[in-house]
């Protein structure tokens, strides 16, 4: 069964600019949430989809955006890229929503705001 | 709300020797508890899960962890480490909330020396 896939897997923004981040989970896999992993603040939740609806959100600002589409697949949007948005984003997706929180991640995208 | 530290940033160690990377959290419910580890330039992959029952849970590549409720701990530990064990380990926890999100610990790098 393949993994998780994340596209693309390298992005190279300016400041002010948005940007667009696509997932697919593991087939199956109804559930899907992102994390932004930062050298400064480590791993952070920004936000859990299923049934194409947002279940919880991080503290993140509104800029910070997502939404999950009839196939699970997910997509998260970041407007107005500040520097400090440079970061590794991951999406992992997990058979249910809720339960054990057991989740299985892709390889991320590094996304570079100049 | 829960937490959970990383005791070591970095953890040296010369190949076959024994390893213990320590992880504790902090939570007002029961947690489940889980240990990823992450290759340079790649996504976080499952090391190993404990949801309930023994203790003792044993994951793959030969590691095992141990929960112990009372201490608040989840430990993870390897017997003999090889080069390609060389990675950052990531220790997390997912309360009984109905939310799949995970709360991640700072991350233990683990470099293994010949």
């Amino acid at each position: 069964k393949a993994g998780v896939t994340q596209t693309p897997r390298y992005l190279i923004k300016t400041r002010g600019q948005q940007v667009t981040l696509s997932c697919s989970p593991i087939s199956g896999h109804r559930s899907v949430s992102w994390y932004q992993q930062t050298p400064g603040q480590g791993l952070q939740f920004l936000f859990e989809y299923f049934s194409e609806t947002q279940r919880n959100k991080g503290n993140f600002p509104g800029r910070f955006s997502g939404r999950q589409f009839s196939n699970s697949r997910s997509e998260m949007n970041v407007s107005t890229l500040e520097l400090g948005d440079s970061a590794l984003y991951l999406c992992a997706s997990s058979l249910v929503y809720g339960g054990t929180g057991e989740q299985y991640f892709g390889p991320g995208t590094r996304l570079t705001v100049t | 709300a829960q937490s959970v530290t990383q005791l070591d940033s970095q953890v040296p160690v010369f190949e076959e020797a024994p390893v213990e990377l320590r992880c504790n959290y902090s939570s007002s419910v029961s947690v489940y508890l889980f240990w990823y580890v992450q290759y340079p330039n790649q996504g976080l992959q499952l090391l190993l899960k404990y949801l309930s029952g023994s203790t003792l849970v044993k994951g793959i590549n030969g590691f095992e962890a141990e929960f112990n409720k009372s201490q608040t701990s989840f430990h993870l530990r390897k017997p003999s480490v090889h080069i390609s064990d060389t990675a950052e380990y990531f220790c997390a926890v997912n309360a009984f909330s109905g939310y799949s999100t995970l709360t991640f610990g700072k991350g233990t790098m683990l470099l293994v020396s010949p």
